[in-house]
């Protein structure tokens, strides 16, 4: 399977800043997901990155808040901007591929935000 | 929207016990993904469903794809401490991945 590499792992950030997070994988993809998850809460989407366009948002999240950037294939970068204690989530980037088992997302270790 | 919703939240288990957690979807789905997350970590993909009725064997894991392709299930046998986590399903449709709150699995032993 893919093997994903998500930085930082971790961070704590002062309000109002912003944390650029990044996420490389070993081979090309087509699409990259991003997802959040709030303390002990289930994944939410909140886009899909797409090389050569801009990526879609999900209802509830838009660019101004989480610009994405996808210069190639293997990298993204997810930016949580103007940051408030609300968005303290852990942020994954994910990629879809044949797996064992069958088609299923492979994440990265994931980035946990605390904003005080 | 869709929504697939799963049960129970949390579920502890004797060690050597047998569980099964559910998943519901609101909405037919093209398949149904299962995830394991354990504590601290990431998900990390178990099994996809794709078929009506679809039934997939894992060691002590079975999961069932329902007829209508609304519902799943993840039954486990002889719960081991290794099984402790959180359980996730997923379903896909109109291409997005919509997870399910999860099942929080804790083991006595």
């Amino acid at each position: 399977s893919a093997v994903i590499s998500q930085k930082p792992s971790r961070d704590i950030c002062q309000r109002g800043t912003s944390l650029t997070i990044q996420c490389q994988v070993d081979s090309q993809v087509t699409m990259m997901f991003w997802y959040r998850q709030q303390p002990g809460q289930s994944l939410t989407l909140i886009a899909t990155a797409n090389q050569g366009s801009e990526a879609t948002y999900e209802s509830g999240f838009v660019i101004d808040k989480f610009p994405i950037s996808r210069p190639n294939l293997t990298f993204s970068t997810l930016t949580v901007s103007n940051m408030s204690p609300e968005d303290s989530s852990i942020y994954l980037c994910s990629v879809e591929e044949a797996r064992q088992g069958g088609w299923g997302y492979t994440f990265g270790s994931g980035t946990r935000l605390t904003v005080v | 929207g869709q929504q697939v919703m799963q049960i129970p939240q949390y579920q502890h288990v004797q060690e050597g016990e047998d569980f099964t957690t559910y998943c519901n979807s609101s909405t037919t789905l093209s398949n149904i993904q299962w995830y394991k997350q354990r504590p601290g970590g990431h998900p990390v993909f178990l099994i996809q469903l794709v078929k009506s009725g679809e039934v997939k064997k894992q060691k002590r894991l079975t999961f069932q794809f329902g007829e209508a392709k609304k519902n799943s299930s993840l039954h486990i046998t002889a719960t081991q401490t290794t099984d402790v986590g959180t359980y996730f399903c997923a379903g896909l449709r109109d291409y997005k991945l919509s997870f399910g709150a999860g099942t929080t699995v804790t083991v006595r032993a």
